[in-house]
C-alpha cells in the first residue's frame, strides 16, 4: 500500500534559520501530495499541495517542490518565524476504492522555533 | 463561514466500557465525512469515510463503528473501549471527491483509555 515517511520527529530551530521537512512517498498510482499544519490547540490545515512534477508550489512563506523522479515533497522555508512552531503532516492522497479518497499520513514533524 | 466542531475535547475511559465521540459540520450541505485516528507515536489513519446519510463504510477495522444519523453529524462508538483505542481522533470533510480534494480537519479528540 501508499506510504510516507517523514525522517524527522522533531525539529528545533533558532528564529530566522531556514526550514527544511523531510517527506518521500511510495505510491503505485497516485502523486497527489498535501502539506498539513497543525498549531498547538488547533485543527490541521491545509498547508500546500502539489500533484505536479518540479514545479514549486508556495503558500504563507513555505514552499515545497514534487520530485516524482525521488518520490519527494520536502516543505521549506528561507527564515523561520516563532510563529511557525507546530506539528507538520506530509500526506498522499490515494483512491482507496469506490468514492473514498483517503489521505495517508506521514507520522508529522514537530517544529520548535526558538529565539 | 463553515465550522466543524468535535466533542468531546478530551476523555479518559476504563477498558470495557461504552464510547461515543461526535462531529458536527456546519454551514455546509452534504459533505463526504471521515474519521482519522492517531495512536501515540504512530500515523494519522483513517477509519472511515460517508458520502452520504445513513451510509459509512468502514476502512480500518479497530472494533469501532460509525453512524451518520444527519447530513452534518458523524458519530464514532464502540460498546467495549480496547486500550488499544487510546489516540487522537479527528473528524474530516470534504466537499469534492478526487486525489485533489482538501480535506478540512476538526480540532480533534484525545482519548486515554486505562
Amino acid at each position: 500500500g501508499d506510504s510516507v515517511t517523514q525522517t524527522e520527529g522533531l525539529v528545533t530551530l533558532t528564529e530566522g534559520l531556514p526550514v527544511m521537512l523531510n517527506c518521500t512517498y511510495q505510491t503505485a498510482y497516485s502523486t497527489f501530495l498535501f502539506w498539513y499544519v497543525q498549531h498547538l490547540n488547533e485543527a490541521p490545515k491545509l498547508l500546500l499541495k502539489s500533484s505536479t512534477d518540479n514545479k514549486r508550489t508556495e503558500h504563507q512563506g513555505f514552499h515545497a517542490t514534487l520530485h516524482k523522479s525521488s518520490s519527494s515533497f520536502h516543505l521549506q522555508k528561507s527564515s523561520a518565524q516563532l510563529s511557525d512552531s507546530a506539528l507538520y503532516y506530509c500526506a498522499l492522497s490515494e483512491n482507496s476504492g469506490g468514492s473514498n479518497y483517503k489521505l495517508t499520513f506521514g507520522k508529522g514533524t514537530l517544529l520548535t522555533v526558538t529565539p | 463561514a463553515q465550522t466543524i466542531h468535535q466533542w468531546p475535547v478530551a476523555e479518559i475511559k476504563a477498558v470495557g466500557s461504552p464510547l461515543s465521540l461526535g462531529c458536527t459540520i456546519k454551514g455546509k450541505s452534504s459533505p463526504n465525512l471521515y474519521w482519522y485516528w492517531q495512536a501515540t507515536g504512530g500515523t494519522l489513519q483513517q477509519l472511515f469515510y460517508s458520502i452520504t446519510v445513513g451510509q459509512v463504510e468502514s476502512v480500518v477495522q479497530l472494533n469501532l463503528s460509525a453512524s451518520r444519523p444527519k447530513d452534518d453529524q458523524f458519530i464514532l462508538s464502540t460498546e467495549k473501549l480496547l486500550l488499544s483505542h487510546s489516540g487522537f481522533y479527528l473528524c474530516a470533510w470534504s466537499l469534492e471527491l478526487g486525489v485533489y480534494a482538501e480535506q478540512f480537519f476538526g480540532p480533534g479528540t484525545r482519548l486515554t483509555v486505562l
